[in-house]
Parts: structure tokens; sequence; C-alpha cells
């Protein structure tokens, strides 16, 4: 396994164009989470996934950030009607349920620059 | 909420040298988790040692040392014979024992540690 992979690494968006994000974890972890992270500011949490059920969403940005992961492998997160305040570092971690407590294995990251 | 505040925004030591990186923390949560994990320039956040709150011995990973102080809700990271690999951002998180982690990590803002050679 190679770990938690992030496609595509940068993206170059103009304002008001939809985007969308993949994240492949690794592949025996049941959990899937999405963060951002801004410059100068630690991973801020959005949303997290147990195998296909979105568990917790209520962290999402806004109703124009969405997320899935249909058959409880790969995840994609998209960002509709983009603004220059989304402009970020977007990074998806993965873990086992049971095994939280020994941190998450993190991609490195889809860097998103809105113009 | 938990809050994790990190209040060295920099710091620079010489290779070789002892570091110590202070990380606090709000909660009123007694079993929680806390981590300290190593983002190098332009690479992946990767763990770095982790300290179960129920747990009273300090955690150590080879160089790598915590100070964790429950009462005063202090979780220090020490690094020993700090080398030029070690200069990266360092986050130190927070996740409450329970819920099974589902709130997540929660990081402070971070602190750019650099080696000079």
């Amino acid at each position: 396994d190679t770990g938690v992979s992030q496609n595509p690494r940068h993206k170059i968006t103009k304002r008001g164009q939809n985007v969308t994000f993949r994240c492949d974890p690794i592949s025996e972890h049941n959990r899937l989470y999405w963060y951002r992270q801004t410059l100068g500011q630690g991973p801020e949490f959005l949303t997290y996934f147990q195998n296909e059920a979105q568990l917790e969403k209520s962290r999402l940005l806004s109703d124009r950030f969405s997320a899935e992961r249909p058959k409880g492998s790969f995840s994609t997160l998209e960002i509709q009607r983009t603004e220059q305040g989304d402009s970020a570092m977007y990074l998806c971690a993965s873990s086992l349920r049971d095994r939280v407590m020994d941190g998450y294995t993190f991609g490195s990251g889809t860097r998103l620059t809105v113009v | 909420a938990q809050t994790v505040t990190q209040s060295q925004p920099e710091m620079s030591v010489q290779e070789a040298e002892t570091v110590t990186l202070s990380c606090t923390y709000d909660t009123s949560e007694n079993n929680y988790y806390l981590f300290w994990y190593k983002q190098p320039p332009s690479r992946q956040m990767i763990l770095v040692i982790r300290q179960e709150a129920y747990k009273q011995q300090n955690a150590t990973e080879n160089r790598f040392s915590v100070n964790f102080q429950k009462a005063a809700k202090s979780f220090s990271l020490k690094i020993s014979d700090s080398q030029l690999g070690d200069t990266a951002m360092y986050f130190c998180a927070f996740m409450m024992y329970s819920g099974g982690g589902a709130d997540g990590l929660t990081f402070g803002k971070g602190t750019h540690l650099i080696i000079q050679p």
C-alpha cells in the first residue's frame, strides 16, 4: 500500500467554477476524513466517513461543499461556485475505526487556488 | 468545544541542540488523546508521537519525547539532538476519547521549527 493518495496535487480555477478532488485512502482503513488548511493555520476538520456513511458533515463550510464515498473506498470533495476564500490546501486522511488513537495517515493534499 | 494553542509561531535552533515546542489545550473531557504531527515543506503530515490522557507516563519515540501535564493542560514536545531533517511545521492536536474520535482531530496553528546547520 502506498499510503493515502490525493489528486490532483494542484488545482487552479476561476471564481465561480466547480472543482472536485479525489482521495484514495489506505485500503483497509474504514474511516476517511477531509480537512482544510489555510496559510498559517492548522488543519480544520470538515467531514468524515465510516465506510460509505458520512457520519459528520455539520462542519462543512457552506452548502457549496459536499463529499461522497460511494463504495466505501475512494472519496471525492466537491466545491461548487468557488470563491477566492476557498483557496487553501485540502487534506485527506484515513484510519481504522478501532484504532483512531493511533492517529491518522494523511495524504499530501490538493492545493486549490481560485483566481 | 476543544481548543489547542501553540504560542510559538517560529523557533530556530542549531543542529544537535535540544528544542522544546509548547502546546496547551482546553477541554472539559477527562479522557482524550494528544498528538504531535510534523509537516515538512510541501510534504504530507506525519505522526511524531502520541499520548493517551489516562497514562501518566510521558511518551517517548527515539529523539522525541513529551512532557504531559494533565492538570495544567500542557503537552510539550522535546526534540533531542536536533537534525536538519527536523525542519518542518509541527502541529499539536487533540482528539476526544468519547465517540470514538468522531469529532476528528483539533489542531493548533503550528510552530515552524528551523534547524540551522
